[in-house]
C-alpha cells in the first residue's frame, strides 16, 4: 500500500473546528483514502472514506485536494470524545482486503 | 458497540504456552481479520479469513495460527509464547471481502495478552 503521513499529535479546543492533514503523494488512482480512530482501550472504528469528490457523513467531512495527494479530515465540532488516535489510510481495491495503519496523529481535545 | 465480540478481555499466560482467542463477527459479515497492536509496532495486519478460507496474510509468525469455522466465528492460535507477544490483538469483520467499496471494517475491543 502507498504510504501516508501524518503529524504525529495536534491540540484543539472543544467545540472548536478541527483539520487533520495526511499526505499521500504516492496515491496511485485506485487507492481510496479511509480514515479510522481509535479512542483510548478501544479498537479502531471507521470515521470516513473517499476516491476523489469530498465526502461527508455525521461524524466528519472528508476534503481531498484535487491532485488527490493529501487530504484533510474535519471534525467540525470537536468534543472531548474526539479525543483520539486518527488513522489516515490508502487502500488498493485490487491489492487485498486488509487496511495497513501507520502511527496516525494523536488529537488532544482541550477543555 | 461495534457488533464483534472478542474473548478473553485478558488474558495472562507464561513463556512457553500456547492460548486461543475467539473472535465472532458482527451478524451476517463473511470476512474476520486479525491485527496485533504492540508499543512498539502499532497495529500489524497478521491475517484475513473469507467464509472460511484464508484470503490475506501479513506479518503473522509461523507460531500463529487461525481459521474460521462454518459459524464464521474465528480463532487465533498463538503457540510457544514469548515476551514479545505480549500485545493487545484485534478482530475485525466486514460484510464484503473488498473493504474500499463499503469502506468499513468494524473492529472488536480487543485481547489483551500478556506473556510472563
Amino acid at each position: 500500500d502507498a504510504k501516508t503521513t501524518q503529524p504525529n499529535s495536534m491540540e484543539s479546543n472543544e467545540e472548536e473546528p478541527v483539520h487533520l492533514p495526511c499526505n499521500h503523494s504516492t496515491i496511485s488512482g485506485t487507492d481510496y483514502i479511509h480514515w479510522y480512530r481509535q479512542l483510548p482501550s478501544q479498537g479502531p472504528e471507521y470515521v470516513i472514506h473517499g476516491l476523489t469528490s469530498n465526502v461527508n457523513n455525521r461524524m466528519a467531512s472528508l476534503a481531498i485536494a484535487e491532485d488527490r495527494k493529501s487530504s484533510t479530515l474535519i471534525l467540525h465540532r470537536a468534543t472531548l470524545r474526539d479525543a483520539a488516535v486518527y488513522y489516515c489510510i490508502l487502500r488498493d481495491n485490487n491489492a487485498g482486503n486488509m487496511l495497513t495503519f501507520g502511527g496516525g496523529t494523536r488529537l488532544m481535545v482541550k477543555p | 458497540d461495534s457488533g464483534v465480540t472478542q474473548t478473553p478481555k485478558h488474558l495472562i499466560t507464561a513463556t512457553g504456552q500456547r492460548v486461543t482467542l475467539r473472535c465472532s463477527p458482527r451478524s451476517g459479515d463473511l470476512s474476520v481479520y486479525w491485527y496485533q497492536q504492540s508499543l512498539d509496532q502499532g497495529l500489524q495486519f497478521l491475517i484475513q479469513y473469507y467464509n472460511g478460507e484464508e484470503r490475506a496474510k501479513g506479518n503473522i509468525l509461523e507460531r500463529f495460527s487461525a481459521q474460521q469455522f462454518p459459524d464464521l466465528h474465528s480463532e487465533l492460535n498463538l503457540s510457544s509464547l514469548e515476551l514479545g507477544d505480549s500485545a493487545l490483538y484485534f478482530c475485525a469483520s466486514s460484510a464484503d471481502p473488498l473493504p474500499g467499496r463499503t469502506g468499513e471494517l468494524f473492529f472488536g475491543e480487543g485481547s489483551r495478552l500478556t506473556v510472563l
